[in-house]
């Protein structure tokens, strides 16, 4: 079974903190990386893609990618209330051609920003 | 901008009906999927489709089956709803990798 780990959570951080959610994944052939935010009863939106080694930044989103590791971290810096949601990590194990898109997700962090 | 739209966003339904979901995109997206959700068990893949006609059993087929007439469309049917399928349902579609979602269907089987 190929598998999308994240860390547990509930996290918590204050207004203004940068807030670190984590995830892990267990085939080595992966290609494509994606975070998903989902506010409570609304669907996911994609937010984050990365495919290389390293870091990918878009505002105040910082993607990383260890592929040796097989780890796929979000940072989230100069955290508001906004960003209150479940982040979902997602990952498209094996090549497009055989798995169509197919994306394995986590179960997701629930990340609570206070003021 | 990619829109995906769902036929509703509450269902309730009785035990043994069957129960039709449908699912539209604009973007003219080869690959379509339908996903349940559930507390503490996340986003679980029931089935996808990646051209017309065509279709493929995701990890929690049973009770479920699709169809896919038009390339636009994506329609999920319970067979004979039962309460165990009471969940959030949504709907994905994807050109490539990146996957966007439809605004889900909460469906209550009583």
């Amino acid at each position: 079974q190929k598998e999308v780990e994240q860390n547990s959570g509930p996290l918590s951080v204050p207004e203004g903190a940068i807030a670190s959610l984590n995830c892990t994944y267990s085939d080595r052939g992966s290609q494509s990386f994606f975070w998903y935010r989902q506010y409570s009863g609304k669907s996911p939106e994609l937010i984050m893609s990365i495919y290389s080694n390293g870091d990918k930044e878009d505002g105040r989103f910082t993607a990383q990618l260890n592929k040796a590791s097989q780890y796929v971290s979000l940072l989230i810096r100069d955290s508001q209330p906004s960003d209150s949601a479940t982040y979902l990590c997602a990952v498209n194990q094996g090549s497009f051609g055989t798995s169509y898109g197919k994306l394995t997700f986590g179960q997701g962090t629930i990340l609570t920003v206070h003021p | 901008d990619v829109k995906v739209t769902q036929s509703s966003r509450y269902l309730v339904k009785r035990t043994g009906e069957k129960v039709f979901l449908e699912c539209v995109q604009d973007m003219d997206h080869e690959n379509m999927f339908w996903y349940r959700q559930d507390p503490g068990l996340g986003l679980r893949l029931i089935y996808f489709s990646y051209d017309v006609k065509m279709k493929e059993k995701g990890d929690i087929p049973e009770g479920y089956s699709v169809s896919r007439e038009k390339k636009e469309r994506f329609s999920l049917i319970l067979e004979s709803a039962s309460t165990n399928q009471t969940s959030m349902y949504l709907c994905a579609s994807s050109t490539r990798e990146t996957q966007y979602f439809g605004p889900g269907t909460r469906l209550l089987v009583l």
